[in-house]
């Protein structure tokens, strides 16, 4: 079946540090990938999207490149801020005609000033 | 601009009680809809969607139901609460095969 994997349950770091989340999926054909960020109590929001293989998306300084040779999605921001402190999470849609997101686990970060 | 709101923002309700959560999206026609649950620190985890008025299609079993009685309402309900239903409780749309947008959830505590 489908799944996204995040490793990193949690990463701390301090302002201007570099980010980098893992994120590994498994399924068949060509999925859109994406990156949410949730903020304490709230829901989901997106941050990022790609639907075509080898292509980069990016969006408030973050990156991901779709790689379906490794089938990786990594999240990367070369520097971040406290403001960033938040949620992750990977998810992917087969495209089977109504968006079945599978989220991965979410990485928790935490920016200190 | 679409908006989605999800009622109520919380609830606290006893083990064995009813429950009946809501979610209107406005400003889009025809939108796919999603319930979507999220246990305290854990992943998000889809539980129904619906593509049309009065069809929906359930992807994981807590036993819990989802309707939808209007093109921009979309409503999960259970007869008797477990302990195990409690956590955040997650309404989205979709215009159709993109982008997936999340209201600001119900936080549901079981006692």
């Amino acid at each position: 079946g489908d799944s996204v994997i995040q490793m990193q349950g949690q990463v701390t770091l301090s302002e201007n540090d570099f980010l980098f989340i893992n994120c590994t999926y498994s399924t068949t054909g060509y999925p859109t990938l994406f990156w949410y960020v949730q903020y304490s109590g709230e829901g989901p929001q997106l941050l990022l999207q790609v639907t075509t293989a080898n292509n980069k998306g990016s969006s408030r300084g973050f990156e991901a490149t779709y790689d379906k040779g490794t089938t990786s999605f990594h999240l990367q921001k070369t520097s971040v801020q406290e403001i960033d402190s938040a949620v992750y999470y990977c998810a992917m849609s087969p495209n089977s005609g109504y968006n079945k997101l599978t989220f991965g686990k979410g990485t928790v970060l935490l920016v200190s000033p | 601009a679409q908006t989605i709101h999800q009622w109520p923002v919380a609830e606290i309700k006893a083990v064995g009680s009813p429950l009946s959560l809501g979610c209107t999206i406005k400003g889009k026609s025809s939108p796919n809809l999603y319930w979507y649950w999220q246990a305290t620190g854990g992943t998000l985890q889809q539980l129904f969607y619906s593509i049309t008025v009065g069809q929906v299609e359930s992807v994981v079993q807590l036993n819990l139901s989802a309707s939808r009685p209007k093109d921009d309402q979309f409503i999960l309900s259970t007869e008797k609460l477990l302990l195990s239903h409690s956590g955040f409780y997650l309404c989205a749309w979709s215009p159709s095969d993109t982008e997936v947008f999340f209201g600001k959830g119900t936080r549901l505590t079981v006692v």
